[in-house]
C-alpha cells in the first residue's frame, strides 16, 4: 500500500523561483493537508481540503496556493520563494473528522 | 485560543526507565488527542488517540496515555524504555470544528541511555 506518496523529496530554489510539491493518496480519503515543520515549531497547518473542490486556509497560508481537482491529488505551490519558506513539508489524509492523519515523509525545501 | 503545549523539549531516561512526555491543551470542550511519533527523516505515524470513552488509552509500542479533563492533560507513558524509542514525540489537538485540522505541540525529542 503506497498511503501518501509526496514528491520530491529534496529541492533546492533560488528566492523568487515557484515551484510544486505533489502529494497524492490512495485511501480515498476526504480530508488532506499541508504541514510544514520548523524546529522548536512543531507542525504548523498551511492549507487543507475536506473534499475535492473545496480548500481553505490554515494557520500559515500566506505565500502557498493549494487545488483539489481530484479526491487522489492535493499540491501545494510555492508562487515566489522567500528564505523564510525553507522547512519541512508535509502532507496528511484522513478519512474524516478525528480520524488518524496519515503523513507522507515529508519533502524538505531549502530557499537560497 | 485552541492550543497544544508540551513541556520539554528534550527528555533522556535510561533504557528501563519510565518514560513521562507532558502535554496538556487549552480548550473549553474536550478536544480530540493524538500522539505522534517521528523517527529521523521520517514522517509521523499514530502512537495513540482519545476521541471519546475510556480515559486510559493504550497504543503501539507499550505507550499508554491517559485523559485527564480536570488538569487539561494528555501525558504519555511507557514503563520501561527501550533504546528503539528514541525519536521525537507529537501531541496534537482536533477540535471539533468540523475538518480535521489538528493543532500540535512543538514536539519532545526523547534519548533513550543505555
Amino acid at each position: 500500500n503506497a498511503g501518501v506518496t509526496q514528491t520530491p523529496k529534496f529541492q533546492v530554489l533560488k528566492t523568487g523561483q515557484s515551484m510544486t510539491l505533489q502529494c497524492a493518496q490512495d485511501m480515498n480519503h476526504e480530508y488532506m493537508s499541508w504541514y510544514r515543520q520548523d524546529p522548536g515549531m512543531g507542525l504548523r497547518l498551511i492549507h487543507y481540503s475536506v473534499g475535492a473542490g473545496i480548500t481553505d486556509q490554515g494557520e500559515v497560508p500566506n505565500g502557498y496556493n493549494v487545488s483539489r481537482s481530484t479526491t487522489e491529488d492535493f499540491p501545494l505551490r510555492l508562487l515566489s520563494a522567500a528564505p523564510s519558506q525553507t522547512s519541512v513539508y508535509f502532507c496528511a489524509s484522513s478519512r474524516g473528522v478525528s480520524g488518524e492523519l496519515f503523513f507522507g515523509e515529508g519533502s524538505r525545501l531549502t530557499v537560497l | 485560543a485552541q492550543s497544544v503545549t508540551q513541556l520539554g523539549s528534550h527528555v533522556s531516561v535510561s533504557e528501563g526507565a519510565l518514560v513521562l512526555l507532558r502535554c496538556n491543551y487549552s480548550s473549553s470542550v474536550p478536544p480530540y488527542l493524538f500522539w505522534y511519533v517521528q523517527y529521523p527523516n521520517q514522517g509521523l505515524q499514530l502512537l495513540l488517540k482519545y476521541t471519546t470513552g475510556a480515559t486510559l488509552v493504550k497504543g503501539i509500542n507499550g505507550f499508554e496515555a491517559e485523559f485527564k479533563k480536570s488538569e487539561t492533560s494528555f501525558h504519555l507513558t511507557k514503563p520501561s524504555a527501550h533504546m528503539s524509542d528514541a525519536a521525537e514525540y507529537f501531541c496534537a489537538g482536533g477540535f471539533k470544528t468540523g475538518a480535521n485540522n489538528l493543532f500540535f505541540g512543538t514536539g519532545t525529542r526523547l534519548t533513550v541511555i543505555p
